[in-house]
């Protein structure tokens, strides 16, 4: 199975904070890589696939970048409702899996 | 709008087999994979397998020997069966669905909490 790791697995921001979360696997993995934002109670909701590209109705402060092994998720200016935890999942191969995570608090 | 509901239920005796539905509606269950994912209280996501609307399956080599994911198109639902259950399966699990081999999950249910009791 691939294997995503995600860093940090914690991030302290505030309002208006640049937010990178970094997620890398254990093969290359081309760009087949998604990002997730699932607050609690709630079902993930998809934000960045291929790598970089903004899924429908996602605010721009969202993007993301990279390929092979290494992807980086970028929130450029941290709103209130960002606080969440995000999830990256490789698209690559089956079983399909994800990163364990990374929660974004006040 | 797709949407997805969950739905079965919540407290399964363990070494039984836990069962439960997701509804599809707003679209047509053909030409999509329909996933299972679940996520233990306060833990990370795990992918459990996929069927299509010919009734093809893939699973997770970790539940493969006790999971079948099957599809009603008359009733456009998709079902999952995961027998032998232990308290490690306790969860919540989340129906989702996506497009081609490489596509994300892209509509997700709201997800159904399934406690295994010893």
């Amino acid at each position: 199975d691939i294997q995503l790791t995600q860093s940090p697995s914690f991030l302290s921001a505030s309002v208006g904070d640049r937010v990178t979360i970094t997620c890398r696997a254990s093969q290359g993995i081309r760009s087949y890589l998604a990002w997730y934002q699932q607050k609690p109670g709630k079902a993930p909701k998809l934000l960045i696939y291929g790598a970089s590209t903004l899924q429908s109705g996602v605010p721009s402060r969202f993007s993301g970048s990279g390929s092979g092994a290494e992807f980086t998720l970028t929130i450029s200016s941290l709103q209130p409702e960002d606080f969440a935890t995000y999830y990256c999942q490789q698209l690559n191969d089956y079983p399909r899996t994800f990163g364990q995570g990374t929660k974004v608090e006040i | 709008q797709v949407q997805l509901q969950e739905s079965g239920p919540g407290l399964v005796k363990a070494s039984e087999t836990l069962s439960l539905t997701c509804s599809v509606s707003g679209g047509s269950i053909s030409s999509y994979y329909w996933n299972w994912i679940r996520q233990p209280p306060g833990k990370g996501l795990e992918w459990i397998g996929y069927v299509i609307y010919s009734g093809s399956a893939s699973y997770n080599p970790s539940v493969k020997s006790r999971v079948t994911i099957s599809v009603d198109t008359s009733k456009n639902q998709f079902s999952l069966k995961l027998s032998s259950v232990t308290a490690a399966d306790s969860a919540v699990y989340l129906c989702a669905r996506h497009s081609d081999y490489y596509a994300p999950f892209d509509y997700w249910g709201q997800g159904a909490l399934v406690t295994v009791s010893s």
